[in-house]
């Protein structure tokens, strides 16, 4: 099936350090949606976007919902040991009759002490 | 207030099995999810109910099959268990399905 493109698959920080990831798709979403995965556990939604061009801010992570509604980015600002795990985008089309998520294959963050 | 329960957490099957998975979502919230996670695939969308009906539907074969009771609670059905059936099988809920998805710890399937 469709899925949202996201790369690298892995990332390395320095703890403190800012950190970009983008998400890419060839198709329209009216939904942008970033979830963190720890270990065992299911994805967790850190940030949701709602409107094209719109900015929003969870504590040290900012998202954007891209101005094509084909991309989004998430940062993380002075990253801490905690930020550790796997970080996907999802795009949805957010209506009734069709309300799955198109899920990335998520880029896995480890950050150095 | 409670999040989405997954019940079992951890099950292991043998091929050509049929298993039972669970989930409850939060309270009120009308549509429930399910997604597979696999290493190579990453997660897929199975289906979606909401107030009882099958909305949407993934490309996977009719041996998952679904369904959603009246206080929103669903199971998924997985029958003739392969191999490859082995994975994460994850439940989300959402009041509507238009804003996003509260996901649950997952139900891990292993198939021997």
């Amino acid at each position: 099936g469709q899925q949202l493109n996201q790369s690298p698959q892995s990332m390395f920080i320095q703890e403190g350090e800012d950190v970009s990831m983008n998400c890419t798709s060839s198709s329209i979403f009216n939904t942008w949606l970033w979830y963190k995965q720890d270990p065992g556990e299911g994805p967790v939604l850190l940030i949701a976007l709602y409107k094209a061009g719109e900015l929003t801010s969870n504590g040290r992570l900012t998202a954007q919902f891209g101005i094509t509604r084909k991309d989004s980015f998430l940062n993380i600002s002075a990253s801490i040991p905690s930020d550790v795990g796997i970080y996907f985008c999802a795009g949805q089309l957010s209506t009734g009759a069709n309300s799955k998520l198109t899920f990335g294959k998520g880029i896995t963050l480890s950050v150095r002490p | 207030k409670a999040g989405v329960t997954q019940t079992p957490r951890y099950l292991i099957k043998t091929r050509g099995q049929q298993v039972t998975l669970s989930c409850s979502p939060i309270s009120g919230h009308r549509s429930v999810s399910w997604y597979q996670q696999t290493p190579g695939q990453g997660l897929q969308f199975l289906f979606e109910y909401f107030s009882e009906t099958q909305r949407n539907k993934g490309n996977f074969p009719g041996r998952f099959s679904g369904r959603q009771f009246s206080n929103s609670r669903s199971e998924m059905n997985v029958s003739t268990l392969e191999l490859g059936d082995s994975a994460l099988y994850l439940c989300a809920s959402s009041v509507t399905g238009i804003y996003g998805y509260t996901f649950g710890s997952g139900t891990r399937l292993t198939v021997v």
